[in-house]
């Protein structure tokens, strides 16, 4: 089966600062890769998906990154804010009915 | 709309005694998937339901546990004879469908205690 592996799982940057998460995953025929951020307490919520056709997608602050020929994956956070910070988590899965493999998180702290 | 909901939001029970965990997930989503959060992990996949298809049970942990969805709404996730190892908060998530590129919309989660 599919095995995700994330890094870093815990992180501190200064407010202002960047940060990366990357992910690696072991399953060729994956091609559905969302990041998933869950604050203390809360439900995991969608913050971006990118799919195997893409190489890189952006949203405002956050973008990810895809290498298949290399099968991993990055979150970058620019210009991080204190309300960044939360737990992050990378997935995996293959289309057509295959649930998520989630890697284990990585906690993010930005600091004002 | 409504969200995903699940209940009782949190549970404890005493060590042999059986649970019953509850999601309704989002009208008209076809797929739904159960994960259980232990304290600090990643989310682990445990089982989904893609409308009248068999579900995936591939993430079970063992024959203690089982769930069942009426159609394409509520879902049972049922823990027997519990052991302080399935202490973890259970995550129930809904999708429009399986078959394609969907978000996952996740529910509050049951927080479960064996004592």
């Amino acid at each position: 089966g599919e095995n995700v592996e994330q890094h870093p799982s815990t992180l501190s940057v200064q407010e202002g600062d960047s940060a990366v998460i990357k992910c690696t995953y072991s399953d060729s025929a994956s091609n559905y890769f969302p990041w998933y951020k869950q604050e203390l307490g809360k439900r995991p919520q969608l913050i971006i998906d990118i799919r195997s056709n893409v190489g890189e997608k952006k949203d405002q602050r956050i973008a990810v990154t895809l290498n298949k020929t290399a099968k991993h994956f990055s979150l970058h956070i620019t210009e991080t804010q204190p309300e960044d910070s939360a737990v992050y988590f990378c997935a995996a899965s293959r289309n057509s009915g295959y649930a998520l493999n989630f890697g284990k998180g990585t906690s993010l702290l930005v600091t004002p | 709309g409504a969200g995903v909901s699940q209940s009782p939001s949190n549970k404890v029970t005493e060590k042999g005694k059986d649970v019953e965990l509850r999601c309704d997930p989002i009208s008209g989503h076809t797929a739904l998937y159960w994960y259980r959060q232990r304290l600090g992990q990643g989310l682990e996949f445990l089982i989904y339901f893609q409308g009248n298809s068999a579900p995936d049970k591939s993430g079970l942990p063992s024959d203690r546990f089982s769930a069942e969805r009426t159609g394409e709404s509520v879902s049972t996730l049922t823990i027997q004879r519990t052991q302080q190892e399935d202490s973890a908060v259970y995550l129930c998530a809904s999708s429009p469908s399986a078959y394609s590129y969907n978000e996952q919309f996740f529910g509050p989660g049951t927080r479960l205690t064996v004592l």
